[in-house]
């Protein structure tokens, strides 16, 4: 069962921000919101995650709803390189690898 | 450059062959992970295993045999394949035992078989 909805494709002018939307209504308390992104005919790479508090680091922000029930990938100035497949995927910080399901992602494309 | 070597890079082979991919991390990581990426499916969960022990095998069939000689190297040997098991094989690895954060992929092994 998908535990997170996505849309399945998104564009996104360079230089501008690109603000990726994830719906995860049933996530539960102690259930993290990560997100990974995948470069055509890459691994799917790390970028941030959060628990309740909106995130930063030097690749995006994190900001989670004060429900939980959705949150918000923002990368503040998208280049070329940022087109990939964003996946948001909810899961425990320690458990069973089982619990990260990749879903199908976001298809964010960067336009020159 | 995320310290998971995969090779080979691109591999083809016949269904009788016999193969192997290799995965290395350079992260004094603990645990280790094989996932599949078929074309336009999600990544699925094949076999994980920490401190060298098989914890997880997610209903893998066994023409697939995973071995994990230490905490640094994983090996998927292959067997009688079919077609459809044509796919991105991923190797991954985490901190340790139970950890299910920030998950650490190489650059995967694209199979085809013919």
């Amino acid at each position: 069962d998908a535990k997170t909805t996505q849309p399945p494709s998104m564009d996104c002018a360079e230089g501008r921000a690109a603000n990726l939307p994830c719906n995860h209504s049933t996530i539960s308390g102690n259930e993290y919101v990560y997100w990974y992104r995948q470069i055509h005919s890459q691994g799917p790479q790390y970028i941030i995650h959060g628990l309740k508090n909106n995130e930063t680091n030097e690749m995006a922000s994190l900001i989670i709803t004060e429900d939980r029930k959705s949150s918000t990938l923002i990368l503040p100035h998208a280049t070329l390189r940022d087109t990939a497949v964003y996946y948001c995927i909810v899961g425990p910080l320690s458990g069973s690898a089982r619990q990260l399901t990749f879903g199908s992602g976001t298809q964010l494309t960067v336009l020159p | 450059e995320t310290g998971v070597t995969q090779t080979p890079r691109h591999l083809v082979m016949g269904m009788t062959n016999k193969k192997s991919l290799k995965c290395e991390q350079h992260l004094g990581h603990n645990a280790m992970y094989w996932y599949k990426q078929s074309a336009k499916k999600p990544l699925e969960l094949m076999f994980v295993y920490n401190f060298k022990e098989q914890t997880e095998n997610n209903s893998v069939p066994s023409r697939f045999s995973p071995e994990c000689p230490n905490s640094s190297h994983l090996f998927l040997h292959l067997h009688t394949l079919q077609p459809e098991d044509s796919a991105l094989y991923l190797c991954a690895s985490s901190p340790g035992r139970d950890y299910t954060g920030e998950l650490f992929f190489g650059e995967g092994s694209r199979l085809t078989v013919l």
